[in-house]
Order: C-alpha cells, then sequence, then structure tokens
C-alpha cells in the first residue's frame, strides 16, 4: 500500500537546523509532488512548500523562503525537508504530504521538532 | 493571499447531519477539498474536486460548492466522525498555492 514514513522526532535549540525525511513506497516517487505542511499544537495546518520529485523543481511559502530547502534522493524515493535558524515559534509537527491536482492524496505519520534552549 | 474561513465549532447529535461551511471569496470558481484530521493523527481526505469521494470514505459524506460558499455535509453521523476538518484550495495565482481554511471542530453529542 501507499505509504509514507516520516523520520522521528527531534528537540532543537534555537538557531540550529533540522532535516526531515519522507520515504515513499507502495508507488512511483517520482509521479506525484510532494508537500511539506506543518501544524503547531492546537492550530491548524500550515503549507510551506513543495518538491517535483522528477524534476527536483521547489515552491516555497514566502513566510519560509530563505529558510526551508526541500530536496530528494530519487534512488532511494525519499524526500528531505530542512528548515534552518530555528525559533520558538517553529515548534510543531512537520508532515510531508503526496499531491496532485492541486490537493494533497496522503500524508506521512508526521515528526515532531521542538525549538526549545 | 486568498483566505477561507470555517466555523471553529459545529456540535450535533448522533444520526443527525453535520454541514460545515468553507466562506471564501467566488470560492464557487475554485476546486474544494475536504480532510478529516483526528486527535493525534494525520490529515485524511475526505472530499476532493468539491463532491468526489476517495475509495473508502463512506457515502455519508459528501460536498457542495456554489458562490462565496462550500460546504461539507455529514449524514448520519457516527461517534467516530468526531474530528476536525479543514477545507483546502488551490490558489494559481498565489505563492502560497495551498490554500487551508482555519478549520472546524466537530463535536458528536
Amino acid at each position: 500500500q501507499v505509504q509514507l514514513v516520516q523520520s522521528g522526532a527531534e528537540v532543537k535549540k534555537p538557531g540550529a537546523s533540522v532535516k526531515v525525511s519522507c520515504k515513499a513506497s507502495g508507488y512511483t516517487f517520482t509521479s506525484y509532488d510532494i508537500n511539506w505542511v506543518r501544524q503547531a499544537t492546537g492550530q491548524g495546518l500550515e503549507w510551506m512548500g513543495w518538491m517535483n520529485p522528477n524534476s527536483g523543481n521547489t515552491g516555497y511559502a514566502q513566510k519560509f523562503q530563505g529558510r526551508v530547502t526541500m530536496t530528494r534522493n530519487t534512488s532511494i524515493s525519499t524526500a528531505y525537508m530542512e528548515l534552518s535558524s530555528l525559533r520558538s515559534e517553529d515548534t510543531a509537527v512537520y508532515y510531508c504530504a503526496r499531491g496532485r491536482d492541486g490537493y494533497i492524496l496522503g500524508w506521512g505519520q508526521g515528526t515532531l521538532v521542538t525549538v526549545s534552549s | 493571499s486568498y483566505v477561507l474561513t470555517q466555523p471553529p465549532s459545529v456540535s450535533v447529535a448522533p444520526g443527525q447531519t453535520a454541514r460545515i461551511t468553507c466562506g471564501g471569496n467566488n470560492i464557487g470558481s475554485k476546486s474544494v477539498h475536504w480532510y478529516q484530521q483526528k486527535p493525534g493523527q494525520a490529515p485524511v481526505l475526505v472530499v476532493y474536486d468539491d463532491s468526489d469521494r476517495p475509495s473508502g470514505i463512506p457515502e455519508r459524506f459528501s460536498g457542495s460548492n456554489s458562490g462565496n460558499t462550500a460546504t461539507l455535509t455529514i449524514s448520519r453521523v457516527e461517534a467516530g466522525d468526531e474530528a476536525d476538518y479543514y477545507c483546502q484550495v488551490w490558489d494559481s495565482s498565489s505563492d502560497h498555492p495551498y490554500v487551508f481554511g482555519t478549520g472546524t471542530k466537530v463535536t458528536v453529542l
């Protein structure tokens, strides 16, 4: 079955970077965009950006421009999201999500990133 | 950027019908998608392209979209439908194309 399996929880200090992985299985990795969406505790869903795993092209929400980088390794069907210059407001669950035609077909299980001194 | 507004909460008795609205400027001209999120879990797509259901989603979930309001309707509500629901559209003119609504907590009384 189609799965997106993300890396485990992270605890980072302010100013550090975090890199979350998302391994895809059960479908052709290069056929669907990978989006990253985050959710702070008790809050709504916030779209961060997308990546085309086939071309490597990316698009980032303006809020995260300059701080986020989305990459992939097609040989192992894995996408990555790196967020730098972390601050306490970045504490959230980060989801990778398979998308096409303007909506999201499936989500990873989420990765909790905690930013704390 | 495009804004989607949902009521914070909707309460419904078991067996009754829940209607969750999603307001946006001329949203009827866009395709609206709906996600269900239960506590501690990732969201799940329940309706796409205004009114289509992914396989495995019960027929009790239906959607409509016209004018400035889209609506997700849950018929014959069950206790297991208690969750947060988010609408979403694709705004091709924005650098932030995936736009999510503010979310609605559905409580089954």
